[in-house]
């Protein structure tokens, strides 16, 4: 069984398209994240929900935007697509959102978003 | 703020031989540290992590870690390299954002390429 699973897995669509990337966990975590990473493997958090709240909101411009229907699924809607915006996209989950120690965040497969 | 930095983007090895990634950290609390690996076109995968405790820490696959204080750094190290450890290697620091929210830092990563 797939913990951590996003669709699609590859994704082409043109200039000022919307398009959106679905995301479940199976793992009855309660906290859900939305990873970027670029063409040089960069990574770099851009959404966090716990339990259908959004909880970290990075410096992502606005055409982004995640939803949360419940705790088990964080899709990302994306209008006015880009061409900066091709990229890796990577869904993660953990256990909770704070605590004493860090839970282990466990990873989606990607996906490869490319705008022409 | 908290930051990992990976010394050397590209590093190669011959099978065998010992595989040494390097990662330091710049933390102004105790850190919690963290090395994932991504295999090509699949998600990350949590290899190990240090949160407490004892500073040499067993990840799978034969790879360990230590936790040096004084030098910052947490260096994954394998003592003999295997045609299937060729992968993309992040390491990465938890810390909280705002509202309590712990989130990843990511280092930029290192391409390891096993040599036969």
């Amino acid at each position: 069984d797939t913990a951590v699973s996003q669709t699609p897995k590859y994704l082409v669509t043109q200039m000022g398209n919307d398009k959106s990337i679905k995301c479940e966990q199976n793992l009855g975590h309660d906290t859900m994240y939305w990873y970027k990473q670029d063409s040089k493997k960069f990574l770099k958090i851009m959404f966090s929900y716990n339990n259908k709240e959004l909880i970290i909101n990075e410096t992502v411009p606005n055409r982004f935007s995640p939803k949360s229907p419940d705790k088990a699924h964080l899709n990302l809607h994306i209008n006015s697509l880009e061409l900066g915006d091709s990229a890796v996209y990577f869904c993660a989950s953990s256990r909770s959102r704070s605590g004493s120690f860090p839970d282990t965040q466990y990873f989606g497969p990607g996906t490869r978003l490319t705008v022409l | 703020a908290q930051s990992v930095t990976q010394l050397g983007s590209h590093v190669s090895v011959s099978e065998g031989a010992l595989v040494l990634l390097r990662c330091n950290y710049s933390s102004s609390v105790p850190p919690y540290l963290f090395w994932y690996v991504q295999y090509p076109n699949q998600g990350l995968q949590l290899l190990l992590k240090y949160t407490t405790g004892a500073t040499l820490v067993k990840g799978i696959n034969g790879f360990e870690a230590e936790f040096k204080k004084s030098e910052t750094s947490f260096h994954l190290t394998k003592p003999s390299a295997h045609m299937s450890d060729a992968a993309e290697y992040f390491c990465a620091v938890s810390s909280f954002s705002s509202g309590s929210a712990r989130q990843l830092t990511f280092g930029s990563g290192t391409q390891l390429t096993v040599l036969p």
